[in-house]
């Protein structure tokens, strides 16, 4: 099993362009959550997602948005994309009824210039 | 909403007991998390406690008291290695993490 696969690991961007940050899971999990770490901060919850057609925001959503047509995929999606989020962005997921862990991608560094 | 709150930084020295408190107060409580972040690395799990009491894992053990809305993470015995930051998450469905506390081990 490769567990949380993200997509890219690095990107740079300019002010005002898109992109989306890919997550894949292939351990059957329901839950699955975006977060963003700032240099010498803590994880800040973006969107999360309980299952395939249901999502919901977290503590900062503002400039992102997300999707879940499918049990494995759960796309992050940044519109216009400005300097306040340069970050990296970790994908995670877990199933709550088994062993508690939230399993982690390797994040992305994205830098907005 | 949830609150959250962690020291922010610790000391300690090698072969020292270190505990690290975490509050919280949350809505749809399942279990809290902690996991340890090295810098520049994804998070690793360390422990999900849904009952009260102490859970030992080797070095590392984790306390929850429910009614307290109260948990710490026991780290004995420190290394070198175990100079990270230390997250606690109360499991509800969102998962909200603290600010987590940067524990700095010295020789």
């Amino acid at each position: 099993n490769a567990g949380v696969t993200q997509t890219p690991k690095f990107r740079i961007l300019k002010i005002g362009q898109s992109m989306t940050l890919q997550c894949t899971q292939d351990m059957n999990h329901n839950y699955m959550y975006w977060y963003r770490q700032d240099p010498g901060m803590g994880l800040k919850l973006i969107y999360y997602s309980v299952g395939a057609g249901i999502t919901d925001k977290g503590e900062v959503p503002n400039g992102y948005n997300v999707s879940r047509s499918t049990t494995e995929d759960f796309p992050l999606r940044l519109e216009l994309a400005a300097p306040s989020q340069t970050s990296v962005y970790f994908c995670a997921s877990i199933n709550l009824a088994g062993s508690g862990e939230l399993f982690f991608g390797e994040g992305s560094r994205l830098t907005v210039l | 909403g949830q609150n959250i709150d962690q020291p922010t930084e610790m000391t300690a020295t090698e072969g020292a007991i270190v505990q690290i408190n975490c509050t919280y107060q949350t809505s749809g409580f399942n279990g809290l998390f902690w996991y340890q972040q090295h810098a520049g690395e994804a998070p690793t799990f360390l422990s999900y406690n849904v009952l009260d009491g102490l859970e030992e894992k080797g070095r590392f053990s984790s306390f929850l008291s429910r009614s307290k809305g109260y948990s710490y993470l026991l780290l004995k015995e420190l290394q070198m290695k175990d100079s990270a930051s230390y997250l606690c998450a109360p499991s509800g469905t969102a998962l909200i993490f603290g600010k987590g506390t940067t524990l700095s081990v010295s020789s």
